[in-house]
């Protein structure tokens, strides 16, 4: 089967950097992405990886290494309103269904 | 960006009804659709993909029966949960992906909050 684990939970500082890890081990992979949900909305997209290396978008930059199977969320200036779950998922065929991790609920406290 | 949509917003219904849930790309043709659903707490689960003009393909462990999926045209696909039952209350959510050559990323819509009495 298909396995993506995220820390369940983590708590985080207003202003201070969070790293949310994730791991896979898939049968495929064509992409790796991040999403951030709030309770009770939908999933928004925050990053896609294919290639290794590092994706910076203002506050938000996500890495990934395929040989390891692994990647990160980081998170910086840390703000109220980024208190949310965060969603690891990896597309394992072009143009094909997400399998998504369990989510990593981030609260940021002040 | 593209725009998903969702409707209903939430839904409460007597258990043995049947409920449809439309789920729109307004701004993009969606050539593939994804239903997934979220029980609270946990992540969402893939429950079928939905490509316009065939049959959906089910995910193992969803009934294909109970739960209807239409892709009538490349902006609109539908859910139907046939005959609901209180563990069928969830939260719903489609995605779509656009249709262009070497374009992953799925766009997702606001999401169905279903109740079943």
């Amino acid at each position: 089967g298909q396995n993506i684990d995220q820390p369940t939970e983590m708590t985080a500082t207003e202003g201070a950097i969070v790293q949310i890890n994730c791991t896979y081990q898939t049968s495929g992979f064509n992409g790796l992405f991040w999403y951030q949900q709030h309770a009770g909305e939908a999933p928004t997209f925050l990053s896609y990886n294919v290639l290794d290396g590092l994706e910076e978008k203002g506050r938000f930059s996500s890495f990934l290494s395929r040989s390891k199977g692994y990647s990160y969320l980081l998170l910086k200036e840390l703000q109220m309103k980024d208190s949310a779950s965060y969603l690891c998922a990896v597309i394992m065929e072009y143009g094909n269904k997400l399998v998504f991790g369990a989510g990593t609920i981030l609260r940021v406290k002040s | 960006g593209a725009v998903v949509s969702q409707h209903p917003s939430w839904v409460i219904c007597k258990s043995g009804t049947s409920v449809k849930i439309e789920c729109r790309s307004l701004d993009f043709q969606a050539t593939t659709m994804f239903w997934y659903r979220q029980f609270p707490k946990q992540s969402l689960m893939l429950m079928a993909t939905s490509n316009e003009g065939s049959k959906a393909t089910y995910e193992q462990g969803v009934e294909k029966d109970k739960f209807l999926i239409n892709h009538a045209s490349l902006t609109l696909s539908t859910l139907t949960v046939t005959s609901a039952h209180p563990e069928d209350s969830s939260f719903y959510i489609c995605s779509a992906r656009l249709g262009l050559a070497g374009y992953n990323e799925q766009f997702f819509g606001p999401g169905t909050r279903l109740t079943v009495l």
